[in-house]
């Protein structure tokens, strides 16, 4: 079974520029998660999906970053712009349930940098 | 708010030593409880979990036990190895359906 898929591993870009993350999450996860995770810390939550709807976005700074799941599969999140305190690690996380007691699977994530 | 607080890292130990990683946490209601790992290079991936007050999760060698009187659930290994270097976070799945991490602990266990 494949697991969370995310893209780019890697991305380089200038200050101010636009960026996005793409994940596929696990095939039947109802529930998507972005988290942030700078270094040295843990993974600190963005948003979190169930199916198309965003439950929970209160932690994600809405002036720059958004994202989306069309069609309950599939989500983007994307900054614009990018600023320099936004290098850090961007993780994909699905669920089958996402009522806290269920594991989370995680993508590789997508290291940003913002030079 | 729901937090959890993990003993700081690095922590370096000697292959078959024993492990303690302590967790605590601040929750509302009754959280599940989770730990996370994540070895060089690799996502992270559910190391083990406990659902309610008295329940130990094991896994690898690994174990942790829900502590509702003292708010824990502190890590466990009595012999590590090696292969056992990564990044431990502990979390709380609240009733809310959020998933809140630690800051993590750095393990590296010497030949």
């Amino acid at each position: 079974e494949a697991g969370v898929v995310q893209s780019p591993r890697y991305k380089i870009i200038e200050k101010k520029q636009p960026v996005a993350f793409w994940c596929n999450p696990i095939s039947g996860h109802n529930t998507l998660y972005w988290y942030l995770q700078n270094l040295g810390q843990g993974p600190e939550l963005l948003i979190r999906y169930e199916n198309e709807e965003a439950v929970d976005d209160s932690q994600l700074p809405k002036d720059r970053f958004s994202a989306e799941r069309l069609k309950g599969v599939d989500s983007t999140l994307k900054i614009q712009p990018a600023e320099l305190g936004d290098s850090a690690v961007y993780l994909c996380a699905s669920s089958a349930s996402g009522d806290g007691t269920g594991e989370l699977f995680f993508g590789e994530g997508s290291r940003l940098t913002v030079l | 708010g729901d937090s959890v607080t993990q003993m700081e890292g690095p922590v370096t130990l000697s292959e078959e030593a024993f492990l303690t990683i302590n967790c605590t946490y601040t929750a509302t209601g009754y959280p599940s409880l989770f730990w996370y790992v994540q070895y060089p290079g690799e996502g992270l991936q559910l190391l083990l979990k406990a659902t309610k007050a008295d329940d130990k999760g094991s896994n690898k060698g690994f174990e942790a036990t829900y502590r509702k009187e003292t708010t824990s659930f502190h890590l466990e290994k009595g012999s590590v190895q090696v292969s056992d270097s990564a990044v431990y976070f502990c979390a709380l799945g609240n009733q809310g359906g959020k998933l809140i991490f630690g800051q993590g602990t750095e393990l590296s266990v010497k030949p």
